[in-house]
């Protein structure tokens, strides 16, 4: 199993310009969610999905847009880029919205300009 | 709100050290305590808490959970340079929403 993976590994963008950051699970999963990851903050929840076709919004969702076509895949689509997105993105899933244990993938870094 | 606070936010000490390592919280229907190692990407899974009075034990990681006061501490003992890291404590609430503390930034000198 390759587990949790994101693509890209790192990014630069330029205000105003859009992207999404992917995220893919080979573990059958439920739950996917993701996160940004600041110093000295922690990690932030932006968006989960309990399961196919259903999203949620989390703690910070507010420039970022998900859906959820498939089990495996959960895209992150950030709409108008702006520098307080800069940030590193964690994708992490576990096998249900009740099993507390999440697998991370390694990481998207993201620059805005 | 739901919070959950580390302390201290870093630390530095020398290899064969022992370290401990806090987390207190403030969740409503608390559920479970978890701790992850977070070296150059991706968080690892190190321990979760249920049961308060439990040491769980994994080498020379050790992690209690006091549900009375609302907090839990990560020991490490003998601590080596592979131990430098970013150790991070998280409450889920509401399902499997994680809340994250800030983090605790650990540097083992050799």
């Amino acid at each position: 199993n390759a587990g949790v993976t994101q693509t890209p590994k790192f990014q630069v963008l330029k205000t105003g310009q859009s992207m999404t950051l992917q995220c893919a699970q080979d573990m059958n999963h439920e739950y996917m969610s993701w996160y940004r990851q600041d110093p000295g903050m922690g990690l932030r929840l932006i968006h989960y999905s309990v399961g196919a076709g259903i999203t949620d919004q989390g703690e910070v969702p507010n420039g970022y847009n998900v859906s959820r076509s498939t089990t495996e895949d959960f895209p992150l689509r950030l709409l108008s880029a702006a520098p307080s997105q800069t940030s590193v993105y964690f994708c992490a899933s576990s096998y249900s919205s009740i099993q507390e244990t999440q697998y991370f993938g390694p990481g998207t870094r993201l620059l805005v300009l | 709100e739901d919070k959950v606070v580390q302390s201290p936010l870093s630390l530095v000490v020398h290899e064969g050290d022992t370290v401990t390592l806090n987390c207190s919280y403030e969740v409503t229907n608390f559920r479970s305590l978890l701790w992850y190692k977070q070296e150059k990407k991706a968080p690892t899974f190190l321990f979760m808490l249920t049961s308060s009075g439990i040491e769980k034990k994994s080498g020379r990681l050790s992690s209690i959970l006091d549900k009375k006061e609302l907090f839990s501490i990560l020991n490490i003992t003998a601590t080596q340079t592979g131990d430098s890291a970013i150790y991070l404590c998280a409450v889920p609430f509401y399902g499997n929403k994680l809340v994250f503390g800030a983090g605790t930034i650990l540097r083992v000198k050799s």
